[in-house]
């Protein structure tokens, strides 16, 4: 066990519409990251936080959007969703210091869009 | 640029047989790399990571990964195959420019009786 706990862990949306994914970080972990993982692919970087800030972000277009709050949890927003968004969303957290810092990921929402 | 390949998407060995999953990593910088499994409908665990020092890393379930600067490899390693090693195994570089981890295409290794 990681520690890291997202929610829900399915979900089902249309096309057009807008979800709400979230992540509950390792305690004391000041840092999250998000993945998204297509089907047979490997995860893909989508942005990280650090102190509730954006700190990097990927290829992704900006109706990908996130928060991350003082109390370790975070939110990845995806805005009018399209077909190509169904994947599992992977958050992983991790503790800054400065150098290397290992990420560990939670289990994952897998979102379908119809 | 860092960048990651795995090569052979789909492993298939026998039960007790050594495992070998390669992975070639491209990097301007010194690496930190990482292995990562994936089970079924779950997320990614820690297998294993280098980041300096013994280029030999032990981890988790009996695997070790070698880092070999000169043939720019972290190949994953098991010296006996058990049922419960079939998943999917991610390789993957840490960039500390953006604090991302860039994955690998994955590997799928599969534990046949």
């Amino acid at each position: 066990e990681t520690g890291v706990t997202q929610s829900p862990t399915h979900l089902i949306k249309t096309r057009g519409q807008q979800v709400t994914l979230r992540c509950s970080s390792q305690s004391g972990h000041n840092t999250v990251s998000w993945y998204q993982q297509a089907l047979g692919q490997g995860p893909q970087f989508i942005f990280q936080y650090y102190r509730e800030e954006e700190n990097g972000r990927g290829n992704f277009p900006p109706r990908f959007s996130g928060l991350q709050f003082p109390n370790y949890s975070s939110e990845l927003n995806v805005n009018a969703l399209e077909l190509d968004d169904s994947a599992l969303y992977l958050c992983a957290s991790s503790l800054t210091t400065g150098g290397q810092e290992t990420q560990y990921f939670g289990p994952g929402t897998r979102l379908l869009v119809l | 640029a860092q960048s990651v390949t795995q090569l052979g998407s789909h492993v298939s060995v026998s039960e007790g047989a050594l495992v070998l999953l390669r992975c070639n990593y491209s990097s301007s910088v010194p690496p930190y790399l990482f292995w990562y499994v994936q089970y079924p409908n779950q997320g990614l665990q820690l297998l294993l990571k280098y980041t300096t020092g013994a280029t030999l890393v032990k981890g988790i379930n009996g695997f070790e990964a070698e880092f070999k600067k000169s043939e720019t490899s972290f190949h994953l390693t098991k010296p006996s195959a058990h049922m419960s090693d079939a998943a999917e195994y991610f390789c993957a570089v840490y960039s500390s420019n953006t604090g991302k981890l860039i994955f690998g295409q994955g590997t799928t290794l599969q534990v046949k009786p």
